[in-house]
């Protein structure tokens, strides 16, 4: 069965790091674009970052929000994708959620994120 | 960067009836969208991409249409599985962009 399953969420205070896992199981992480979406309480999604695949050398890209702040990696030996958050703010507090998107480059071989973790809460507090 | 635009941000219909939903571009998307539907305490789950092609499994009263600045999601005739919240999101160019939001709910 093919699935995600994000762990390593929980209560950080402000100025705070936390590293998110993402494990995959029934397909290979590194055949697939890696994105992460988050959605704070009562929220609509914002999508916090991307990793393409090991085909096109696991490049990343991150919304502005998070530049600096943020940085996605992946580990193949275990088929899973990481977040590491630091310098927390209060505004980061949001279910973080891994989702799996395309297999090539440029937006004609993207068909959705099509495979989507349950999501990790993170909550940022003093 | 694009920004996405839904409307409305939220509706009330019954089972049985037709619903649209709009989804605006700040600027021509050509047909690089995708729509998801969340429901309470689940993740978002992948309906359409490419404006129009629906994802497999997803019943066929759902249809998406538009290209350049506007689109819309359709669902001809409400079933009760189908309250929910529905976003679109563009993929031309990063940053990657949902939209607000559109909650469908019972009238």
């Amino acid at each position: 069965e093919v699935q995600l399953v994000e762990s390593g969420g929980g209560l950080v205070q402000p100025g705070g790091s936390l590293r998110l896992s993402c494990a995959a199981s029934g397909f290979s992480l590194s055949d697939h674009y890696m994105d992460w979406v988050r959605q704070a309480p009562g929220k609509g999604l914002e999508w916090v970052g991307r990793m393409r695949n090991k085909a096109n050398s696991y490049t990343t890209e991150y919304a502005a929000s998070v530049k600096g702040r943020f940085t996605i990696s992946s580990d193949d030996s275990k088929n899973s994708l990481y977040l590491q958050m630091n310098s927390l703010k209060t505004e980061d507090t949001a279910v973080y959620y891994c989702a799996r998107g395309q297999e090539a480059l440029g937006p004609a071989n993207f068909y959705g994120m099509d495979v989507w973790g349950q999501g990790t809460t993170v909550t940022v507090s003093s | 960067d694009i920004q996405m635009t839904q409307s409305p941000s939220s509706l009330s219909a019954s089972v049985g009836d037709r619903v649209t939903i709009t989804c605006r571009a700040s600027q021509g998307i050509s047909t690089w969208l995708a729509w998801y539907q969340q429901k309470p305490g689940k993740a978002p789950k992948s309906l359409i991409y490419s404006a129009s092609i629906l994802k497999s499994g997803v019943p066929s009263r759902f249809s998406g249409s538009g290209s350049g600045t506007d689109f819309t999601l359709t669902i001809s005739s409400l079933q009760p599985e189908d309250f929910a919240t529905y976003y679109c999101q563009h993929y031309i160019d990063y940053p990657l962009i949902f939209g607000g939001g559109t909650k469908v709910e019972f009238k």
